[in-house]
Protein backbone atom coordinates (compact mmCIF):
# COMPACT_ATOMS: atom_id res chain seq x y z
CA UNK A 1 0.00 0.00 0.00
CA UNK A 2 0.92 3.67 -0.88
CA UNK A 3 2.57 5.49 1.75
CA UNK A 4 3.35 9.07 3.12
CA UNK A 5 4.98 10.22 6.09
CA UNK A 6 6.21 13.94 6.94
CA UNK A 7 8.17 14.56 9.67
CA UNK A 8 8.49 16.94 12.01
CA UNK A 9 4.70 16.81 12.58
CA UNK A 10 5.05 20.47 13.38
CA UNK A 11 8.38 23.37 13.77
CA UNK A 12 8.70 26.51 15.03
CA UNK A 13 11.77 28.59 13.82
CA UNK A 14 12.76 31.67 14.15
CA UNK A 15 12.72 34.47 10.91
CA UNK A 16 15.86 33.80 9.43
CA UNK A 17 16.44 30.10 10.58
CA UNK A 18 16.41 27.58 7.33
CA UNK A 19 15.62 24.26 8.46
CA UNK A 20 14.18 21.26 6.07
CA UNK A 21 10.85 19.12 6.04
CA UNK A 22 10.99 15.95 5.17
CA UNK A 23 8.39 13.31 3.43
CA UNK A 24 9.49 10.00 3.17
CA UNK A 25 7.49 7.85 1.06
CA UNK A 26 6.61 3.81 -0.18
CA UNK A 27 5.20 3.82 -3.60
CA UNK A 28 4.64 0.82 -5.98
CA UNK A 29 6.33 3.23 -9.20
CA UNK A 30 6.24 7.27 -8.82
CA UNK A 31 4.35 9.17 -11.24
CA UNK A 32 4.46 12.11 -9.09
CA UNK A 33 5.79 13.77 -5.70
CA UNK A 34 3.80 16.82 -4.53
CA UNK A 35 4.37 19.64 -2.10
CA UNK A 36 1.38 21.89 -0.98
CA UNK A 37 1.41 24.83 1.38
CA UNK A 38 -1.86 24.79 3.03
CA UNK A 39 -3.15 27.92 5.53
CA UNK A 40 -5.61 27.56 8.08
CA UNK A 41 -9.54 26.81 6.44
CA UNK A 42 -8.13 27.04 3.24
CA UNK A 43 -7.74 24.29 0.60
CA UNK A 44 -4.32 23.19 -0.02
CA UNK A 45 -2.07 24.99 -2.38
CA UNK A 46 0.15 23.81 -5.60
CA UNK A 47 4.13 24.46 -5.18
CA UNK A 48 5.58 21.52 -7.12
CA UNK A 49 5.62 18.50 -8.77
CA UNK A 50 8.77 16.02 -9.08
CA UNK A 51 9.34 13.26 -11.12
CA UNK A 52 12.59 11.24 -10.38
CA UNK A 53 15.46 10.78 -8.17
CA UNK A 54 18.03 14.13 -8.41
CA UNK A 55 14.63 16.61 -9.51
CA UNK A 56 15.02 19.91 -8.23
CA UNK A 57 12.86 23.08 -8.20
CA UNK A 58 12.87 26.09 -6.49
CA UNK A 59 10.67 28.58 -6.03
CA UNK A 60 11.26 31.93 -3.75
CA UNK A 61 12.71 30.93 -0.55
CA UNK A 62 11.55 26.98 -1.16
CA UNK A 63 13.32 24.08 -2.83
CA UNK A 64 12.12 20.49 -3.20
CA UNK A 65 14.53 17.74 -3.54
CA UNK A 66 13.89 14.03 -4.24
CA UNK A 67 15.26 11.08 -4.35
CA UNK A 68 14.57 7.38 -4.52
CA UNK A 69 12.78 7.19 -0.93
CA UNK A 70 12.55 10.69 0.28
CA UNK A 71 12.11 14.12 -0.35
CA UNK A 72 12.78 17.46 1.47
CA UNK A 73 11.28 20.97 1.43
CA UNK A 74 13.98 23.60 2.39
CA UNK A 75 13.40 26.55 3.29
CA UNK A 76 16.15 29.01 3.09
CA UNK A 77 15.65 32.26 5.63
CA UNK A 78 11.88 31.78 6.39
CA UNK A 79 9.66 34.94 6.84
CA UNK A 80 6.15 34.45 9.13
CA UNK A 81 4.39 35.01 5.41
CA UNK A 82 5.79 30.95 5.25
CA UNK A 83 4.00 29.66 8.12
CA UNK A 84 1.59 27.24 6.97
CA UNK A 85 1.20 23.28 6.89
CA UNK A 86 3.03 22.12 4.46
CA UNK A 87 1.74 18.72 2.69
CA UNK A 88 3.39 16.54 0.80
CA UNK A 89 1.50 13.93 -1.55
CA UNK A 90 2.63 10.96 -4.24
CA UNK A 91 0.98 9.81 -7.40
CA UNK A 92 1.50 6.11 -7.99
CA UNK A 93 2.49 4.66 -11.39
CA UNK A 94 -0.12 1.89 -11.40
CA UNK A 95 -3.01 3.89 -13.53
CA UNK A 96 -4.55 5.42 -9.77
CA UNK A 97 -5.32 8.49 -9.99
CA UNK A 98 -6.04 9.44 -6.30
CA UNK A 99 -3.35 11.61 -4.45
CA UNK A 100 -1.99 10.18 -1.66
CA UNK A 101 -1.09 12.46 1.00
CA UNK A 102 0.97 12.75 4.62
CA UNK A 103 -0.31 14.42 7.63
CA UNK A 104 2.02 17.31 6.98
CA UNK A 105 4.00 19.50 8.96
CA UNK A 106 3.11 22.40 10.90
CA UNK A 107 5.69 25.33 10.35
CA UNK A 108 5.30 28.31 12.36
CA UNK A 109 7.88 31.32 11.70
CA UNK A 110 8.29 33.67 14.35
CA UNK A 111 8.86 37.33 13.81
CA UNK B 1 -11.89 31.78 -13.95
CA UNK B 2 -11.57 32.40 -10.54
CA UNK B 3 -10.29 28.76 -9.63
CA UNK B 4 -12.34 25.94 -7.91
CA UNK B 5 -15.36 27.03 -5.96
CA UNK B 6 -17.18 24.66 -3.20
CA UNK B 7 -20.12 26.18 -1.61
CA UNK B 8 -21.47 26.05 1.25
CA UNK B 9 -18.21 26.89 2.92
CA UNK B 10 -19.74 25.29 6.44
CA UNK B 11 -22.19 23.84 6.98
CA UNK B 12 -24.27 22.39 10.46
CA UNK B 13 -26.34 19.43 10.50
CA UNK B 14 -28.25 17.28 12.70
CA UNK B 15 -27.12 13.33 12.77
CA UNK B 16 -28.70 11.58 10.45
CA UNK B 17 -29.86 14.70 8.01
CA UNK B 18 -28.73 14.52 4.15
CA UNK B 19 -26.29 17.06 3.16
CA UNK B 20 -25.55 18.18 -0.21
CA UNK B 21 -22.18 19.94 -1.32
CA UNK B 22 -21.72 21.70 -4.69
CA UNK B 23 -17.82 22.11 -6.17
CA UNK B 24 -17.47 24.26 -9.57
CA UNK B 25 -14.19 23.00 -11.25
CA UNK B 26 -12.08 25.36 -13.54
CA UNK B 27 -13.67 25.66 -17.11
CA UNK B 28 -11.31 23.69 -18.92
CA UNK B 29 -10.27 20.82 -16.50
CA UNK B 30 -12.03 17.59 -17.12
CA UNK B 31 -10.92 15.66 -14.12
CA UNK B 32 -12.68 16.48 -10.71
CA UNK B 33 -11.74 14.97 -7.32
CA UNK B 34 -13.32 14.80 -4.00
CA UNK B 35 -11.02 14.57 -0.79
CA UNK B 36 -11.95 14.52 3.06
CA UNK B 37 -9.69 16.22 5.57
CA UNK B 38 -9.99 15.83 9.32
CA UNK B 39 -8.12 18.07 11.61
CA UNK B 40 -4.67 17.22 11.74
CA UNK B 41 -4.52 15.02 8.66
CA UNK B 42 -3.84 15.21 5.06
CA UNK B 43 -6.41 14.97 2.63
CA UNK B 44 -7.61 11.19 2.09
CA UNK B 45 -9.08 10.64 -1.54
CA UNK B 46 -12.58 10.13 -1.86
CA UNK B 47 -13.74 9.56 -5.73
CA UNK B 48 -12.71 11.20 -9.38
CA UNK B 49 -14.34 11.88 -12.14
CA UNK B 50 -13.36 11.91 -15.99
CA UNK B 51 -15.55 14.70 -17.41
CA UNK B 52 -19.12 12.84 -16.29
CA UNK B 53 -17.85 9.50 -15.58
CA UNK B 54 -16.96 8.32 -12.55
CA UNK B 55 -14.08 6.21 -12.45
CA UNK B 56 -12.07 5.45 -9.19
CA UNK B 57 -14.12 5.39 -5.75
CA UNK B 58 -12.53 4.97 -2.67
CA UNK B 59 -13.01 2.60 0.41
CA UNK B 60 -14.07 5.42 2.49
CA UNK B 61 -17.16 5.94 -0.07
CA UNK B 62 -19.89 4.50 2.19
CA UNK B 63 -23.25 3.28 0.71
CA UNK B 64 -24.09 6.96 2.32
CA UNK B 65 -22.06 8.88 0.08
CA UNK B 66 -23.04 9.60 -3.75
CA UNK B 67 -21.36 11.73 -5.72
CA UNK B 68 -22.02 13.63 -9.58
CA UNK B 69 -21.24 15.22 -12.43
CA UNK B 70 -23.66 16.05 -14.78
CA UNK B 71 -22.58 16.76 -18.19
CA UNK B 72 -18.62 17.03 -16.73
CA UNK B 73 -19.30 20.38 -15.32
CA UNK B 74 -20.19 20.82 -11.54
CA UNK B 75 -20.49 17.98 -9.22
CA UNK B 76 -22.21 17.25 -6.21
CA UNK B 77 -21.45 15.49 -2.91
CA UNK B 78 -24.30 14.26 -0.95
CA UNK B 79 -23.87 12.53 2.24
CA UNK B 80 -26.99 10.70 3.43
CA UNK B 81 -28.10 9.59 7.47
CA UNK B 82 -25.23 12.00 8.83
CA UNK B 83 -23.21 10.28 11.66
CA UNK B 84 -20.93 12.82 13.82
CA UNK B 85 -17.83 10.85 12.28
CA UNK B 86 -18.14 12.23 9.18
CA UNK B 87 -17.89 15.79 10.48
CA UNK B 88 -14.18 17.10 7.98
CA UNK B 89 -13.37 19.42 5.37
CA UNK B 90 -14.17 18.43 2.17
CA UNK B 91 -12.19 19.33 -0.33
CA UNK B 92 -13.04 19.19 -3.89
CA UNK B 93 -9.89 19.20 -6.63
CA UNK B 94 -9.74 19.62 -10.66
CA UNK B 95 -7.12 19.14 -12.88
CA UNK B 96 -6.38 18.54 -16.95
CA UNK B 97 -5.69 14.51 -18.22
CA UNK B 98 -1.99 15.34 -18.15
CA UNK B 99 -2.31 18.07 -15.70
CA UNK B 100 0.83 16.57 -13.50
CA UNK B 101 3.27 19.29 -14.11
CA UNK B 102 0.93 21.53 -12.55
CA UNK B 103 -0.64 20.08 -9.43
CA UNK B 104 -4.20 19.73 -8.97
CA UNK B 105 -5.71 22.77 -7.87
CA UNK B 106 -7.84 22.31 -4.80
CA UNK B 107 -11.08 24.60 -3.62
CA UNK B 108 -11.55 26.38 -0.09
CA UNK B 109 -13.49 23.52 0.90
CA UNK B 110 -16.80 22.96 2.93
CA UNK B 111 -16.67 22.02 6.57
CA UNK B 112 -18.89 19.57 7.62
CA UNK B 113 -20.04 19.67 11.26
CA UNK B 114 -22.66 17.02 12.65
CA UNK B 115 -23.85 17.62 15.82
Amino acid sequence: EDQVTQSPEALRLQEGESSSLNCSYTVSGLRGLFWYRQDPGKGPEFLFTLYSAGEEKEKERLKATLTKKESFLHITAPKPEDSATYLCAVLAARGAQKLVFGQGTRLTINP
Amino acid sequence: DTGVSQNPRHKITKRGQNVTFRCDPISEHNRLYWYRQTLGQGPEFLTYFQNEAQLEKSRLLSDRFSAERPKGSFSTLEIQRTEQGDSAMYLCASSLARGQAYGYTFGSGTRLTVV
